[in-house]
């Protein structure tokens, strides 16, 4: 595709169960992130992958979180045990490289009851 | 020396009005600076970009300013509109080590009154 997809969109689940958030980013781009964006809050850094370097883990909130991206494309989110608070609009975005324009996924809105 | 410090963390303008918002950073080795725009409901997106060797950069109504030595930047929108109304970011990123990923400041949300 030409932009960066999410799926799903939308997501809804109960607290205690596992979930797995998508990223299919732009084809050629090294460079992904995952954001947390609660509402009208601003964007919590998770994760970030580049290229074949070990991924700077340093903004997942618990080790409940963990991501992975196969072949240095598609990645996953997961979230063990979901809690009330996980609540939030999860972001992917994808750039060429570490220091150029990111392009942004639509997000998915998790909503954990 | 990571953060991105923006500011005001709310604003609201006159339509027509001039919209400023202002962002400050620590690492000298960040050397792209970019802004982005969200509109509620969308992921954000990029409005306009600055690289440290200019001072200024201008598309259309808006203009980011950059103070190398003040380590700071700002994003001017003239002629504010409604439809400007959304959340603002800015960010920082260098080449290489620690800064080598998007740095995003913590947002401003922009009100534009008809």
């Amino acid at each position: 595709g030409a932009g960066v997809s999410q799926s799903p969109s939308n997501k809804v689940t109960e607290k205690g169960k596992d979930v797995e958030l998508r990223c299919d980013p732009i084809s050629g781009h090294t460079a992904l992130y995952w954001y947390r964006q609660s509402l009208g809050q601003g964007l919590e850094f998770l994760i970030y992958f580049q290229g074949n370097s070990a991924p700077d883990k340093s903004g997942l909130p618990s080790d409940r979180f963990s991501a992975e991206r196969t072949g240095g494309s598609v990645s996953t989110l997961t979230i063990q045990r979901t809690q009330q608070e996980d609540s939030a609009v999860y972001l992917c975005a994808s750039s060429l490289n570490g220091f150029t324009e990111a392009f942004f996924g639509q997000g998915t809105r998790l909503t954990v009851v | 020396q990571q953060q991105v410090k923006q500011s005001p963390q709310s604003l609201i303008v006159q339509k027509g009005g001039i919209s400023i918002i202002n962002c400050a950073y620590e690492n000298t080795a960040f050397d792209y600076f970019p802004w982005y725009q969200q509109f509620p409901g969308k992921g954000p997106a990029l409005l306009i970009a600055i690289r440290p060797d200019v001072s200024e950069k201008k598309e259309g109504r808006f203009t980011i300013s950059f103070n190398k030595s003040a380590k700071q930047f700002s994003l001017h929108i003239m002629d504010s509109q409604p439809g400007d109304s959304a959340t603002y970011f800015c960010a920082a990123s260098g080449y290489g080590g620690a800064t080598n990923k998007l740095i995003f400041g913590t947002g401003t949300l922009l009100a534009v009154q008809p």
